[in-house]
């Protein structure tokens, strides 16, 4: 199956800073990646998503951004402001409808 | 801005007894999911459901396991006889369509057998 990993696992930035989260996956055939921030006690929230046949994709201060070649895809938070701390999940879709999460990373912003 | 629910939101019971976790998905969303996170752990996928019937499951998804719709609204997950190791966070998710569609997450489950 699926085998998602995600680096670092915790990461710490000034208020304003920009914060990059990486992940690898292994299925060479995954076709989907989104991004989910959980706060404590509350539900993941899918935050941006890219699908295979895209490299790059911007909402305002959130971008990811897939290297299908290397397997890897990663988030980039600019400007970050305290309400950006949080867990981070990313993930992969394969199979027929099914997401590998990789274990999370923590986001600490420094005010 | 419709949105998954489960209930209970907390569960605790004690080992070898069955529990039924429920969720409530998006009206209009037809493929169903259960995923539990062990504390301090990945998010791992159980099973998928659609057509009022289990679409994928993972090797965790073993017998003690099982999945129903047993109306228009609610999916259920049930535990037959709990083990320690099942206590977890359980989420329930749902999707207009499978494979690359978003999937919306319910706010969990947590159940603590004792």
């Amino acid at each position: 199956g699926e085998n998602v990993e995600q680096h670092p696992s915790t990461l710490s930035v000034q208020e304003g800073d920009s914060a990059v989260i990486k992940c690898t996956y292994s299925d060479s055939a995954s076709n989907y990646f989104p991004w989910y921030k959980q706060e404590l006690g509350k539900r993941p929230q899918l935050i941006i998503d890219i699908r295979s046949n895209v490299g790059e994709k911007k909402d305002q201060r959130i971008a990811v951004t897939l290297n299908k070649t290397a397997k890897h895809f990663s988030l980039h938070i600019t400007e970050t402001q305290p309400e950006d701390s949080a867990v981070y999940f990313c993930a992969a879709g394969y199979g027929n409808n099914r997401l590998a999460f990789g274990k999370g990373n923590q986001v600490v912003v420094i005010p | 801005e419709p949105e998954v629910t489960q209930t209970p939101s907390h569960q605790v019971t004690q080992m070898g007894q069955e529990v039924i976790l429920r969720c409530v998905p998006i009206s209009n969303h037809l493929y169903f999911y259960w995923y539990r996170q062990i504390l301090g752990q990945k998010v791992e996928f159980l099973v998928s459901f659609y057509n009022n019937e289990i679409s994928e499951k993972s090797e965790i998804f073993d017998d003690q396991f099982s999945v129903e719709r047993p109306d228009g609204s609610n999916f259920t997950l049930k535990i037959r006889s709990t083990k320690l190791e099942d206590s977890a966070m359980y989420f329930c998710a749902s999707s207009e369509i499978p494979s690359t569609d978003t999937q919306y997450f319910g706010p969990g489950t947590r159940l603590t057998v004792l």
